[in-house]
């Protein structure tokens, strides 16, 4: 069964303090692992997709990576508006339901300025 | 381009009524699928379609039905609601496997 842990559950930041969330996997052949944003009362916005270890990806104070057991995404200066809950899900390879995603239960981040 | 539109947004429903939660997208994706968030739970996959015609059962489908007649449109309905069925909902579609799903904004559901 595939499995998603994001750590911490929630995670306190003053502005430019520069941090990383964690996502750790079981998966039976990773087709994908998938980096969402989500805002209250919004639906998860896509940041990235990563398909192999030792990918990364970066947009803004925003960077991916990825090994063979977990992702993570460091947060470089952020900024109050960075604040939200970030989202981690895998796809697998055996997978036949669709683009099914397996989530873990994300990872609430709070920057005061 | 709207993207993924979901109606409605918020829904009281009492214990044995039926609804129908819409959805539709406007970027003629193929893939599209329901999901329910709760707290602790993360999200969970409800139902899918990987094309007009073709639906399946996802993680969690108990109580819950789906058709996709259309490529653009994919509602999910609730037979009987119960108030384990109170959630969030989210409706989601990609353009083929692999790819990223583009989320509708949701609908929270409470049944009393």
């Amino acid at each position: 069964e595939d499995q998603v842990t994001q750590s911490p559950e929630a995670l306190r930041l003053q502005e430019g303090e520069s941090s990383s969330l964690n996502c750790s996997y079981t998966v039976s052949g990773l087709r994908g692992l998938f980096w969402y944003r989500q805002d209250p009362g919004k639906g998860p916005e896509f940041l990235f997709t990563l398909y192999s270890a030792g990918e990364e990806k970066e947009k803004e104070r925003l960077k991916a990576t990825l090994t063979k057991k977990e992702s993570f995404l460091h947060i470089t200066a952020p900024k109050p508006e960075d604040s939200a809950t970030y989202l981690c899900a895998v796809q697998a390879m055996t997978n036949n339901a669709g683009n099914m995603l397996t989530f873990g239960g994300g990872t609430r981040l709070m920057v005061k300025p | 381009n709207a993207g993924v539109t979901q109606t409605p947004k918020f829904q009281v429903l009492k214990t044995g009524q039926s609804m129908t939660l819409q959805c539709a997208q406007d970027m003629n994706h193929e893939y599209m699928s329901w999901y329910r968030q709760d707290p602790g739970m993360g999200l969970r996959l409800i139902h899918y379609s990987v094309g007009a015609g073709i639906t399946d059962q996802g993680e969690v489908p108990n109580g819950y039905n789906v058709s996709r007649s259309t490529t653009e449109d994919f509602p999910l309905r609730l037979l009987s609601a119960a108030p384990s069925q109170t959630s969030v909902y989210f409706c989601a579609s990609s353009y083929v496997t692999n790819t990223e799903a583009f989320f509708g904004q949701g609908t929270r559901l409470t049944v009393v």
